[in-house]
């Protein structure tokens, strides 16, 4: 069965500074992965996702993650953090229609 | 588009009473929809999966008489926490997933507090 590890379950950056979210997978087949933010109480928004083809994928809010197979890694960066960005976020990845596996999450703390 | 919604967003409830959390797809039929819950600071734990029409599949170590869930429709589900207890008080959120998708659309959640 699928899983992933999100490395990191606090990341704290300045505002302007890089953000990298680490996020490693474990599949059996081809996954597709994906990227959730999640603000206090409310669900889950879809940042990016990767299917297939071009493995550097684009998101909302100036994301983007890195399919990479040799390293079965999947990491989330944005060039400059804005106070905005803090939030909880989350790495998944599926195998089937039908199962969805998360990471543990990552806080992501944006300092002024 | 994509559109899912839950319905109450937050709810109160005795020990001892039943609750029933609503997920609904508002422009899309949903074939399939998953029901998670969250603890706080913890991540997304799938309880159960369903198929409209058809029972639901529970994941191991979730009750099914205490966590009624019924996909009657291609818009709806409902999940029927029966008999809550403080223990049950949690984040719960549902996701809807169109036919032949990979992609789970998410609802705002339903925040439960059982005193």
């Amino acid at each position: 069965a699928q899983s992933v590890t999100q490395l990191g379950s606090h990341v704290s950056v300045s505002e302007g500074a890089l953000v990298l979210l680490r996020c490693n997978y474990s599949s059996s087949v081809p996954p597709y992965l994906f990227w959730y933010v999640q603000y206090p109480n409310q669900g889950l928004q879809l940042l990016l996702k990767y299917t297939t083809g071009a493995t550097l994928v684009k998101g909302i809010n100036g994301f983007e993650a890195e399919f990479k197979k040799s390293e079965t890694s999947f990491h989330l960066t944005k060039p400059s953090a804005h106070m905005s960005d803090a939030a909880e976020y989350f790495c998944a990845v599926s195998e089937s229609n039908n199962d969805m596996r998360f990471g543990a999450g990552t806080r992501l703390t944006v300092k002024p | 588009g994509a559109v899912v919604s839950q319905h109450p967003s937050r709810v109160i409830c005795k020990s001892g009473t039943s609750v029933k959390i609503e997920c609904r797809s508002l422009d899309f039929q949903a074939t399939t929809m998953f029901w998670y819950r969250q603890f706080p600071k913890q991540s997304l734990m799938l309880m159960a999966t369903s198929n409209e029409g058809s029972k639901a599949t529970y994941e191991q170590g979730v009750e099914k008489d205490k966590f009624l869930i019924n996909h009657a429709s291609l818009t709806l589900s409902t999940l029927t926490v029966t008999s809550a207890h403080p223990e049950d008080s949690s984040f719960y959120i549902c996701s809807a997933q169109a036919s032949a998708s990979y992609e789970q659309y998410f609802g705002p959640g339903t925040r439960l507090t059982v005193t």
